[in-house]
């Protein structure tokens, strides 16, 4: 079993609609969450970062993270076209100046006009 | 800054070439992870530096892969020989210690494709 599961999708929402993706993860040493965005052909790059559970907003997107059911979210509100991409998790446990990043699988999300 | 540079883009060699994927960190950045990514398996971490000295090579699939960053302006990533399950996107990502967020920046990737 994987450490982070991630439902790969692909997942086609009209546009406006309020899309969501989750991540399941294994490891209870993980205490910092990431949400990475990646556009077709392009390198990821990193949208929400989180520290232990509860809810961080920024602008559509917001981050939920549940740490005693090992769950996160992430959730976009009236999502648009330009939105379409793979958007992966990311964990990273605590306690040190660095811990590697694991990463799930990728959600490929497509918004239609 | 440019951010992360990496070459080739694009790479088609044949099975038992060697081939060597470059890359350039963002200045002043002392971490360095090189990833894999493909379909089946998602990303990735094959190994990451920490001010040039290798911290982490767990990830590193077989003897046949090797990195080296010989100083903090460039890193190598070589497979020798190449076979063609080593097709894949292989991304450089780079992070400066005082990035509060853990940020790491990733560069364009190079496409591999062996035949």
């Amino acid at each position: 079993q994987k450490e982070v599961e991630q439902d790969p999708g692909p997942l086609s929402v009209p546009e406006g609609a309020i899309v969501s993706l989750n991540c399941t993860y294994s490891n209870s040493a993980f205490q910092y969450f990431m949400w990475y965005r990646q556009y077709s052909r392009k390198g990821p790059e990193l949208l929400m970062y989180t520290y232990s559970s509860g809810n961080k907003e920024d602008g559509r997107f917001t981050a939920q993270v549940d740490k005693s059911s090992k769950y996160i979210s992430l959730f976009i509100r009236d999502s648009q076209p330009s939105d379409s991409a793979t958007y992966l998790c990311a964990m990273k446990a605590g306690g040190t100046s660095y811990g590697k990043l694991t990463f799930g699988q990728g959600t490929i999300l497509t918004v239609h006009p | 800054d440019a951010g992360v540079i990496q070459s080739p883009r694009h790479e088609v060699t044949e099975m038992g070439q060697e081939v060597t994927l470059r890359c350039k960190p963002i200045s002043g950045h002392d971490y360095l992870f090189w990833y894999r990514q493909t379909m089946m398996r998602g990303l990735e971490l094959l190994i990451y530096f920490n001010n040039n000295v290798p911290i982490d090579d767990s990830g590193m699939p077989e003897d046949r892969f090797s990195a080296k960053m010989p100083n903090a302006s460039f890193s190598t990533l070589k497979i020798q020989p190449s076979e063609p399950r080593d097709s894949a996107v292989y991304f450089c990502a780079t992070r400066g210690q005082t990035t509060s967020t853990d940020t790491q920046y990733f560069g364009p990737g190079t496409r591999l494709t062996v035949l």
